[in-house]
């Protein structure tokens, strides 16, 4: 079976401080992994994805995660917070093992990002 | 280009009522997939379709879900006998087959059962 785990409802930092958001996994197999953000009234927006290669994965607006297969965690982290990057952040993992198609969603982190 | 869109946005049904929400994915994106989002909580598949075949609906709550994409595009996920549990926001993604990674979601459709 595959979950995701995100471990804070809520993550709170001031801007211009580097930020971290936490996601730890579980699958069969090798995972695909991703990040996405929703912005109120907003459907989801991709950040990043883990396929293969790399672990680090940079992405949109300054965004990057680090696939961490021992400890099965896959943290999104940007250097320098703006507060425009409040928002709600998901991880997302697709099991490549299954053959399944779909994504598996962790609950959603707040981020807020204090002026 | 134009990006998913999904109609309405916003639903209030009776309890009992049979509500039907669209989702219109990219032009050329052949795979199509559902989810539900109840409140606090992250999206949950519901169905998948590659063209109009149903490829995938494992998780579909219930019989009374159902979901169709009669011609291979626009999409119907069509809820009967809506229960105050079916309130959540119902969001559709498409991909091409060839980049199963890259789903783009529209802007959902908030169902709301009184």
């Amino acid at each position: 079976a595959q979950s995701v785990a995100q471990p804070e409802d809520q993550v709170n930092v001031a801007e211009g401080n580097p930020l971290t958001v936490k996601c730890t996994y579980s699958v069969s197999g090798n995972p695909y992994l991703f990040w996405y953000v929703q912005y109120p009234n907003r459907g989801l927006q991709f950040l990043l994805k883990y396929i293969t290669g790399d672990n680090l994965v940079k992405g949109s607006y300054g965004f990057e995660a680090e696939f961490n297969k021992s400890q099965t965690s896959f943290h999104l982290k940007k250097p320098s917070a703006l507060v425009s990057d409040s928002a709600l952040y998901f991880c997302a993992v697709r099991d490549y093992q299954t053959g399944a198609n779909n994504l598996f969603f962790g609950t959603g982190t707040r981020l807020t990002v204090i002026p | 280009g134009a990006g998913v869109s999904q109609s309405p946005r916003y639903k209030v049904a009776k309890r009992g009522q049979d509500v039907a929400l669209r989702c219109d994915p990219i032009s050329g994106h052949v795979s199509l997939f559902w989810y539900q989002q109840a409140l606090g909580q992250g999206p949950e598949f519901l169905t998948y379709f590659q063209n109009e075949a149903q490829l995938d609906k494992s998780g579909l709550p219930s019989d009374r879900f159902f979901a169709e994409r009669p011609e291979g595009s626009v999409s119907t996920l069509k809820i009967q006998r809506t229960q105050q549990e079916d309130s959540a926001v119902y969001l559709c993604a498409s991909s091409l087959v060839s980049l199963p990674n890259e789903q783009f979601f529209g802007p959902g459709t908030r169902l709301t059962v009184l």
